[in-house]
């Protein structure tokens, strides 16, 4: 089994909302990310998480905020986003040698 | 340090014909190079990888890589499109540590 889930599939939120996201992977992968993605453009990665330390900040804005509280949950904490924002965010994982990357289905952000 | 350079952000083939997507890297160690397929609204689903083992990899919906270090190219082909064959697709190169770099995407477009 290969699927990283995320959650919420869409989400709208306020510029003063506080929202999160949610990733599950089962594959027992001890790498997690988050990326985020703007259309017609690749991935950026935003996070890197390794046996639950943040290894990777790519000088993220505060105003996102990750946390993983255990090896199958990654969470990233939205709050005060600006319309800018707006964007695909991507959850990944991957296995020992950090190689290999799983991708989420993704959850599509707008924010007013 | 690493890079990713897709030739071609827009290849347009009819049905039946082959497919060729490029893509060139830079790396100063010996790299792992992925080729992902993303389909709108979608996450990036993993079509293939090449991680030192043989030079020729096949992957999925038929395509498959050829590593040429000589050439620094890893191009994507399929024998024959498919009108699902429809997508953006992304070379990427990882050299360890969690970090990827990805290309600026190819967008594919198949006519009856």
């Amino acid at each position: 089994d290969t699927e990283v889930t995320q959650t919420p599939k869409h989400l709208v939120m306020g510029m003063t909302n506080k929202k999160s996201l949610k990733c599950e992977q089962h594959m027992g992968h001890r790498a997690m990310y988050w990326y985020k993605q703007k259309a017609k453009k690749p991935p950026e990665l935003m996070f890197v998480y390794s046996y639950e330390k943040l290894s990777i900040n790519e000088s993220v804005p505060s105003r996102f905020s990750p946390e993983c509280p255990n090896s199958s949950l990654l969470n990233l904490h939205l709050h005060a986003l600006q319309p800018e924002d707006s964007a695909l965010y991507l959850c990944a994982s991957s296995g020992a040698g950090q190689e290999t990357q799983y991708f989420g289905p993704g959850t599509r952000l707008l924010v007013l | 340090a690493q890079s990713v350079t897709q030739l071609g952000s827009h290849v347009s083939v009819s049905e039946g014909a082959l497919v060729l997507l490029r893509c060139n890297y830079s790396s100063s160690v010996p790299p792992y190079l992925f080729w992902y397929v993303q389909y709108p609204n979608q996450g990036l689903q993993l079509l293939l990888k090449y991680t030192s083992a043989a030079t020729l990899v096949k992957g999925i919906n038929g395509f498959e890589a050829e590593f040429k270090k000589s050439e620094t190219s890893f191009h994507l082909t399929k024998p024959s499109a498919h009108m699902s064959d429809a997508a953006e697709y992304f070379c990427a190169v990882t050299i360890g540590g969690g970090k990827s770099t990805f290309g600026d995407g190819t967008t594919l477009t198949v006519k009856p």
